[in-house]
């Protein structure tokens, strides 16, 4: 079985300041894992993965994110967050290279503040 | 131009109808999935095709039936419609056994259809 946390239903961060949002996963196998943002009304846009290679991912809209495997996390960050960047935000896991299935986390909704 | 399409955006019914959703990927993907989004904005799995082929089949009513007449559709058609099945379904494909280009693992999503059941 396979999941993902995502422990902060809200983050608020003022327009300039970093911004993270946490996720942590649980597979048997190999994570693969994801981020995607979805703005208000719309569908779920890709952002970045990682798959293999570099712990460190970049990504869309100058975001990164940082796969740690000894604490099994990949949290999502921005050093410099814009009010454009509120929107809910979904870490995904899925176990490897022959299960399809993508696990998503509750969500996350950042608001930048001008 | 639209990777991922679906129709119609928004579908107002009453509870016992018939509707179906469609799907269409102009990616050259082999894989195609639906994804139902509750109230709550969770997003959990309900089917996926590859090539046709059933491949990923959640626990669903049996009132939701997919249908895919070929790789670049993915129809989900759903019978005696309930209060509970009002959600946003989500489509979305991936490239998983290399047809386009290569492997790609990222699945794509549309914009998603609105269903309201009355």
């Amino acid at each position: 079985a396979q999941s993902v946390a995502q422990p902060e239903d809200q983050v608020n961060v003022a327009e300039g300041n970093p911004l993270t949002v946490k996720c942590t996963y649980s597979v048997s196998g190999n994570p693969y894992l994801f981020w995607y943002v979805q703005y208000p009304n719309r569908g779920l846009q890709f952002l970045l993965k990682y798959i293999t290679g570099d712990n460190l991912v970049k990504g869309s809209y100058g975001f990164e994110a940082e796969f740690n495997k000894s604490q099994t996390s990949f949290h999502l960050k921005k050093p410099s967050a814009l009010v454009s960047d509120s929107a809910l935000y979904f870490c995904a896991v899925r176990d490897g290279v022959n299960d399809y299935k993508l696990s998503f986390g509750a969500g996350t909704t950042v608001t930048v503040r001008a | 131009d639209t990777a991922v399409s679906q129709t119609p955006k928004y579908l107002v019914t009453q509870m016992g109808n018939d509707k179906s959703i469609k799907c269409e990927q102009n990616l050259g993907h082999d894989t195609m999935y639906w994804y139902k989004q509750d109230s709550k904005k969770f997003l959990k799995i309900m089917f996926s095709y590859n090539n046709k082929e059933l491949i990923i089949n959640e626990t669903v009513p049996n009132r939701f039936s997919p249908k895919s007449p070929d790789k670049a559709h993915l129809n989900l058609h759903i019978n005696s419609l309930e209060l509970g099945d009002s959600a946003v379904y989500f489509c979305a494909s991936s490239s998983e056994f290399g047809l386009a280009g290569g492997r790609q693992e990222t699945q794509y999503f549309g914009p998603g259809t609105r269903l309201l059941v009355l």
